[in-house]
């Protein structure tokens, strides 16, 4: 089974709209990390946010926020005011605890998002 | 501050040559990692190491990759033999711990092709 789904291959939004990328995962632990992180075209990954399992208040970074639905086990990501540098793959990413107490990231397949002008 | 360094950018190899990539951490990471992103897909964690210390290599292929991170700081992967479906780009991260709010810093790449 996948450990994190992401089910939107591609997404289009107009400039300055809000869009939500998808985002569930697969764990049985009860301590995890939750991230997004941006790809674009160049290849370097770069971090966007963090939630903690843990953590009641949804995470927020600017004009990012992670809509966290623990029961669900969804990890939304919310862009708002798009701007056309989003365009760019989006990955969802999960650390779960491994062997010796340290965690373990897993990566999703990735959503593209194109902003239109 | 630098980021994560790698070498080469891009390498071009025929199936069953061998090839390494190198990889320099931010100062001051314990912990580095080696994925493997084929083309439209997501990156797949080969091996996490913490200082010199292997955390996690369970879905590195041990026929024919190898890692190491012998002084605790950079670090080679090496592919020998190569086959087609290695062709990939190879990322290399780097993070203070591994905990699980551990915000990982990647490098550029190296994108590899076997033909």
């Amino acid at each position: 089974a996948q450990k994190i789904t992401q089910t939107q291959p591609g997404m289009f939004v107009q400039e300055k709209e809000a869009v939500t990328l998808d985002c569930t995962y697969d764990t049985s632990d009860q301590s995890y990390g939750l991230f997004w992180y941006k790809q674009p075209s160049s290849g370097e990954m770069i971090f966007l946010i963090y939630q903690g399992s843990y953590d009641e208040q949804n995470a927020t970074e600017g004009r990012y926020s992670l809509n966290f639905q623990k029961a669900r086990k969804s990890a939304n990501l919310v862009i708002s005011a798009s701007q056309l540098g989003d365009s760019a793959m989006y990955f969802c990413a999960m650390r779960e605890g491994g062997t010796g107490g340290s965690y373990i990231p897993t990566f999703g397949r990735g959503t593209s998002l194109i902003v239109h002008p | 501050e630098a980021g994560v360094a790698q070498s080469p950018r891009y390498k071009i190899i025929e199936k069953r040559q061998s090839v390494a990539f190198w990889c320099n951490p931010i100062s001051g990471h314990a912990t580095l990692y080696w994925y493997q992103q084929i083309l439209g897909q997501g990156p797949k964690l080969l091996i996490q190491f913490q200082n010199n210390g292997v955390v996690d290599d369970s879905q590195l292929p041990k026929d024919r990759f190898s890692a190491e991170r012998l002084k605790g700081v950079d670090s080679t992967l090496k592919i020998q033999p190569a086959k087609l479906e290695d062709s990939a780009v190879y990322l290399c991260a780097s993070s203070f711990g591994t905990s699980k709010r551990e915000t990982q810093y990647f490098g550029p790449g190296t994108r590899l092709l076997v033909l």
